[in-house]
Protein backbone atom coordinates (compact mmCIF):
# COMPACT_ATOMS: atom_id res chain seq x y z
CA UNK A 1 0.00 0.00 0.00
CA UNK A 2 1.12 3.46 -1.18
CA UNK A 3 1.18 5.94 1.87
CA UNK A 4 1.91 9.77 1.65
CA UNK A 5 3.33 11.48 4.51
CA UNK A 6 2.89 15.54 5.72
CA UNK A 7 4.73 17.69 7.23
CA UNK A 8 3.84 19.60 9.45
CA UNK A 9 0.55 17.96 11.28
CA UNK A 10 -0.20 21.45 12.04
CA UNK A 11 0.88 25.03 11.74
CA UNK A 12 0.15 28.48 13.12
CA UNK A 13 1.42 31.75 11.80
CA UNK A 14 0.92 34.88 11.85
CA UNK A 15 -0.45 36.86 8.48
CA UNK A 16 2.42 38.00 6.20
CA UNK A 17 4.61 34.79 6.88
CA UNK A 18 5.82 32.56 4.31
CA UNK A 19 5.67 28.81 4.75
CA UNK A 20 6.12 25.51 3.19
CA UNK A 21 4.82 22.13 3.39
CA UNK A 22 5.90 18.68 2.48
CA UNK A 23 4.66 15.78 1.72
CA UNK A 24 6.81 12.48 1.22
CA UNK A 25 6.50 8.84 -0.31
CA UNK A 26 8.42 6.12 -0.25
CA UNK A 27 6.92 5.49 -3.82
CA UNK A 28 6.79 6.66 -7.03
CA UNK A 29 3.19 8.92 -8.18
CA UNK A 30 2.49 9.26 -11.95
CA UNK A 31 0.82 12.87 -10.88
CA UNK A 32 0.22 14.38 -7.41
CA UNK A 33 -2.20 16.95 -6.35
CA UNK A 34 -3.06 19.39 -3.86
CA UNK A 35 -6.06 20.21 -2.25
CA UNK A 36 -7.47 22.60 0.27
CA UNK A 37 -9.99 22.03 2.59
CA UNK A 38 -11.83 24.68 4.85
CA UNK A 39 -14.32 23.60 7.44
CA UNK A 40 -17.60 22.36 6.56
CA UNK A 41 -16.48 21.96 2.50
CA UNK A 42 -15.36 19.11 0.44
CA UNK A 43 -11.71 19.50 -0.53
CA UNK A 44 -10.91 22.03 -3.19
CA UNK A 45 -8.27 21.16 -6.03
CA UNK A 46 -5.37 23.36 -5.85
CA UNK A 47 -2.54 22.14 -8.40
CA UNK A 48 -2.13 18.62 -10.08
CA UNK A 49 2.16 18.40 -11.14
CA UNK A 50 3.00 15.11 -13.50
CA UNK A 51 6.52 15.78 -14.19
CA UNK A 52 9.53 15.34 -11.47
CA UNK A 53 11.27 18.62 -11.33
CA UNK A 54 7.50 20.60 -11.82
CA UNK A 55 7.29 23.69 -10.67
CA UNK A 56 4.02 25.63 -10.66
CA UNK A 57 2.75 28.81 -9.29
CA UNK A 58 -0.80 29.84 -8.55
CA UNK A 59 -0.41 33.71 -7.23
CA UNK A 60 1.32 33.21 -3.76
CA UNK A 61 1.27 29.83 -4.07
CA UNK A 62 4.22 27.77 -5.71
CA UNK A 63 4.19 23.46 -6.00
CA UNK A 64 7.04 21.78 -6.74
CA UNK A 65 7.51 17.79 -7.74
CA UNK A 66 10.76 16.43 -6.63
CA UNK A 67 12.82 14.93 -9.47
CA UNK A 68 12.52 11.14 -8.63
CA UNK A 69 7.84 11.92 -8.41
CA UNK A 70 8.20 10.61 -4.41
CA UNK A 71 7.50 14.32 -2.54
CA UNK A 72 6.27 17.49 -3.29
CA UNK A 73 6.22 20.99 -1.22
CA UNK A 74 3.91 23.71 -0.89
CA UNK A 75 5.25 26.86 -0.76
CA UNK A 76 3.09 30.10 0.36
CA UNK A 77 4.38 33.40 0.63
CA UNK A 78 2.57 36.35 2.85
CA UNK A 79 0.39 34.09 3.89
CA UNK A 80 -3.45 35.74 4.32
CA UNK A 81 -6.37 34.70 7.19
CA UNK A 82 -7.91 33.17 4.10
CA UNK A 83 -5.06 30.60 3.55
CA UNK A 84 -6.80 29.17 6.26
CA UNK A 85 -7.56 25.58 5.87
CA UNK A 86 -6.16 21.44 5.69
CA UNK A 87 -4.25 21.13 2.82
CA UNK A 88 -3.91 17.55 1.24
CA UNK A 89 -1.68 16.00 -0.58
CA UNK A 90 -2.48 12.97 -3.03
CA UNK A 91 -1.13 10.90 -5.22
CA UNK A 92 -2.09 8.46 -8.25
CA UNK A 93 0.65 5.78 -8.60
CA UNK A 94 1.19 4.56 -12.63
CA UNK A 95 -1.28 1.31 -11.61
CA UNK A 96 -3.93 2.17 -10.10
CA UNK A 97 -7.08 4.15 -10.90
CA UNK A 98 -7.50 6.00 -7.17
CA UNK A 99 -6.17 8.64 -5.42
CA UNK A 100 -3.87 7.55 -1.80
CA UNK A 101 -4.51 10.76 0.42
CA UNK A 102 -2.16 12.12 2.66
CA UNK A 103 -3.20 12.81 6.36
CA UNK A 104 -3.29 16.81 6.06
CA UNK A 105 -1.61 19.83 7.23
CA UNK A 106 -3.71 22.55 9.24
CA UNK A 107 -2.73 26.06 8.65
CA UNK A 108 -4.38 28.81 10.47
CA UNK A 109 -3.15 32.09 9.84
CA UNK A 110 -4.06 34.19 12.27
CA UNK A 111 -4.83 38.38 11.47
CA UNK B 1 -14.68 21.10 -14.12
CA UNK B 2 -18.27 19.12 -12.88
CA UNK B 3 -20.19 20.99 -9.75
CA UNK B 4 -21.25 18.16 -7.62
CA UNK B 5 -24.69 18.43 -5.40
CA UNK B 6 -24.14 16.60 -2.28
CA UNK B 7 -26.90 16.61 0.88
CA UNK B 8 -28.03 16.41 3.28
CA UNK B 9 -25.24 18.71 4.09
CA UNK B 10 -25.69 17.20 7.95
CA UNK B 11 -27.97 14.92 9.78
CA UNK B 12 -28.06 13.54 13.41
CA UNK B 13 -29.11 10.05 13.49
CA UNK B 14 -29.84 7.93 16.26
CA UNK B 15 -28.41 4.39 16.38
CA UNK B 16 -29.42 1.79 14.73
CA UNK B 17 -31.13 4.07 11.73
CA UNK B 18 -29.67 3.98 8.12
CA UNK B 19 -28.79 7.01 6.31
CA UNK B 20 -28.55 7.88 2.69
CA UNK B 21 -26.69 10.67 1.32
CA UNK B 22 -27.41 11.68 -2.54
CA UNK B 23 -24.84 13.12 -5.16
CA UNK B 24 -26.01 14.79 -8.54
CA UNK B 25 -23.86 16.06 -11.14
CA UNK B 26 -23.83 18.23 -13.55
CA UNK B 27 -22.37 16.20 -15.73
CA UNK B 28 -21.96 12.65 -17.13
CA UNK B 29 -19.15 10.99 -15.04
CA UNK B 30 -17.57 7.09 -15.24
CA UNK B 31 -17.13 6.47 -12.04
CA UNK B 32 -17.93 8.42 -8.73
CA UNK B 33 -15.71 7.99 -5.52
CA UNK B 34 -17.35 7.71 -1.50
CA UNK B 35 -14.95 8.71 0.81
CA UNK B 36 -14.89 9.18 4.68
CA UNK B 37 -13.17 11.18 6.92
CA UNK B 38 -13.27 11.05 10.32
CA UNK B 39 -12.75 14.03 12.53
CA UNK B 40 -9.34 15.17 12.45
CA UNK B 41 -8.18 12.77 9.72
CA UNK B 42 -7.79 12.36 5.96
CA UNK B 43 -9.73 10.67 2.99
CA UNK B 44 -10.16 6.85 3.04
CA UNK B 45 -12.29 5.66 0.13
CA UNK B 46 -14.75 3.38 0.35
CA UNK B 47 -16.33 2.70 -2.75
CA UNK B 48 -15.92 3.25 -7.13
CA UNK B 49 -19.26 3.54 -8.18
CA UNK B 50 -19.85 2.85 -11.45
CA UNK B 51 -22.73 2.86 -13.69
CA UNK B 52 -24.30 -0.48 -14.33
CA UNK B 53 -22.55 -2.80 -12.37
CA UNK B 54 -22.09 -3.10 -8.56
CA UNK B 55 -19.75 -1.00 -6.58
CA UNK B 56 -16.09 -1.70 -5.62
CA UNK B 57 -15.14 -1.61 -2.13
CA UNK B 58 -12.15 -1.13 -0.42
CA UNK B 59 -10.34 -2.86 2.29
CA UNK B 60 -12.68 -2.71 5.25
CA UNK B 61 -15.62 -1.53 3.93
CA UNK B 62 -18.66 -4.03 2.84
CA UNK B 63 -21.75 -3.21 0.80
CA UNK B 64 -24.40 -4.63 3.79
CA UNK B 65 -23.20 -1.47 5.79
CA UNK B 66 -22.37 0.96 2.58
CA UNK B 67 -25.16 -0.17 0.36
CA UNK B 68 -24.40 1.80 -2.92
CA UNK B 69 -26.75 2.75 -6.39
CA UNK B 70 -25.61 4.24 -9.06
CA UNK B 71 -28.92 4.34 -11.95
CA UNK B 72 -27.52 6.69 -14.13
CA UNK B 73 -24.17 8.60 -15.01
CA UNK B 74 -25.12 11.60 -12.97
CA UNK B 75 -26.28 10.54 -9.73
CA UNK B 76 -25.27 7.81 -6.74
CA UNK B 77 -26.02 7.67 -3.50
CA UNK B 78 -23.88 6.34 -0.37
CA UNK B 79 -26.74 4.23 2.19
CA UNK B 80 -24.66 3.92 5.88
CA UNK B 81 -26.56 0.79 7.57
CA UNK B 82 -27.20 0.52 11.47
CA UNK B 83 -25.57 3.43 12.22
CA UNK B 84 -23.56 3.34 15.48
CA UNK B 85 -21.26 6.07 16.93
CA UNK B 86 -18.11 5.28 15.19
CA UNK B 87 -19.98 6.21 11.98
CA UNK B 88 -19.62 9.48 12.89
CA UNK B 89 -17.81 11.18 10.14
CA UNK B 90 -17.42 13.31 6.91
CA UNK B 91 -18.55 11.86 3.85
CA UNK B 92 -18.14 12.82 0.65
CA UNK B 93 -18.52 11.87 -2.69
CA UNK B 94 -16.04 12.69 -5.64
CA UNK B 95 -15.59 12.40 -9.60
CA UNK B 96 -12.50 12.65 -11.79
CA UNK B 97 -11.98 15.91 -13.06
CA UNK B 98 -11.66 16.68 -16.73
CA UNK B 99 -8.95 14.94 -18.13
CA UNK B 100 -8.53 13.24 -15.06
CA UNK B 101 -5.98 15.38 -13.25
CA UNK B 102 -7.58 15.32 -9.92
CA UNK B 103 -10.94 15.20 -8.03
CA UNK B 104 -14.34 17.24 -7.48
CA UNK B 105 -15.33 16.40 -4.68
CA UNK B 106 -19.34 17.25 -3.06
CA UNK B 107 -19.66 19.69 -0.07
CA UNK B 108 -19.80 16.72 2.57
CA UNK B 109 -22.32 15.28 4.70
CA UNK B 110 -21.57 15.78 8.74
CA UNK B 111 -23.05 12.72 9.96
CA UNK B 112 -23.26 12.04 14.12
CA UNK B 113 -24.68 8.91 15.31
CA UNK B 114 -26.05 9.37 18.65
Amino acid sequence: TQLLEQSPQFLSIQEGENLTVYCNSSSVFSSLQWYRQEPGEGPVLLVTVVTGGEVKKLKRLTFQFGDARKDSSLHITAAQPGDTGLYLCAGRDNYGQNFVFGPGTRLSVLP
Amino acid sequence: SAVISQKPSRDICQRGTSLTIQCQVDSQVTMMFWYRQQPGQSLTLIATANQGSEATYESGFVIDKFPISRPNLTFSTLTVSNMSPEDSSIYLCSVDSDRGGGYTFGSGTRLTVV
